[in-house]
């Protein structure tokens, strides 16, 4: 089983559409949670920390089940500027108890359209 | 907003040779990443370092790796024998403490020949 495993995608989706990306994680020792969005050959670049009991960042919301080892991330009435990959990434208990390394997903490709 | 920047943007180089990729974290940052992207697949942890060695490293990171801080401001990433399989996108991050969010730069994409 894949470490961070997320919907394969593509998403095309109208501008002001609702968009919901899942994602599960393998290690049920995974201790931080994360969405980034990267653009074309660009760098990834943090979206939002995702916490337990969920949180909201303007038109962007995360949610973490941990008995289900499952992240999602929600954008409402999305913009042309949303248009991305996004990649779910799990902080993963490293060996020798080390917790530093960031494990990504493969990404879900979104395009908003006018 | 500070932010990690790398140098240089592209480096073309031929199969065999050594290669020296160089990034600036964020200034107050003490914890320092390399990560790499291959052409349409996903990013790989390569290293950590923290406080002058590597806390933690890939099975990627092999012998032909090496990292170093040579001075108070560049991490730099060595590859001493470049393969074509090395070709790919290097990502730089940094981060506050080890469990704070990690920044990155903007990448050196790597051609080997």
């Amino acid at each position: 089983r894949k470490e961070v495993e997320q919907d394969p995608g593509p998403f095309n989706v109208p501008e002001g559409a609702t968009v919901a990306f899942n994602c599960t994680y393998s290690n049920s020792a995974s201790q931080s949670f994360f969405w980034y969005r990267q653009d074309c050959r660009k760098e990834p670049k943090l979206l939002m920390s995702v916490y337990s009991s969920g949180n909201e960042d303007g038109r962007f919301t995360a949610q973490l089940n941990r008995a289900s080892q499952y992240i999602s991330l929600l954008i409402r009435d999305s913009k042309l500027s949303d248009s991305a990959t996004y990649l779910c990434v799990v902080r993963l208990l490293g060996s020798g108890g080390s917790n530093y390394k960031l494990t990504f997903g493969k990404g879900t490709l979104l395009t908003v359209n006018p | 907003e500070p932010e990690v920047t790398q140098t240089p943007s592209h480096q073309v180089t031929q199969m065999g040779q050594e290669v020296i990729l160089r990034c600036v974290p964020i200034s107050n940052h003490l914890y320092f990443y390399w990560y790499r992207q291959i052409l349409g697949q996903k990013v790989e942890f390569l290293v950590s370092f923290y406080n002058n060695e590597i806390s933690e490293k890939s099975e990627i990171f092999d012998d032909q790796f090496s990292v170093e801080r040579p001075d108070g401001s560049n991490f730099t990433l060595k590859i001493r024998s470049t393969k074509l399989e090395d070709s790919a996108m290097y990502f730089c991050a940094s981060s506050e403490f080890r469990s704070y969010e990690q920044y990155f730069g903007p990448g050196t994409r790597l051609t080997v020949t």
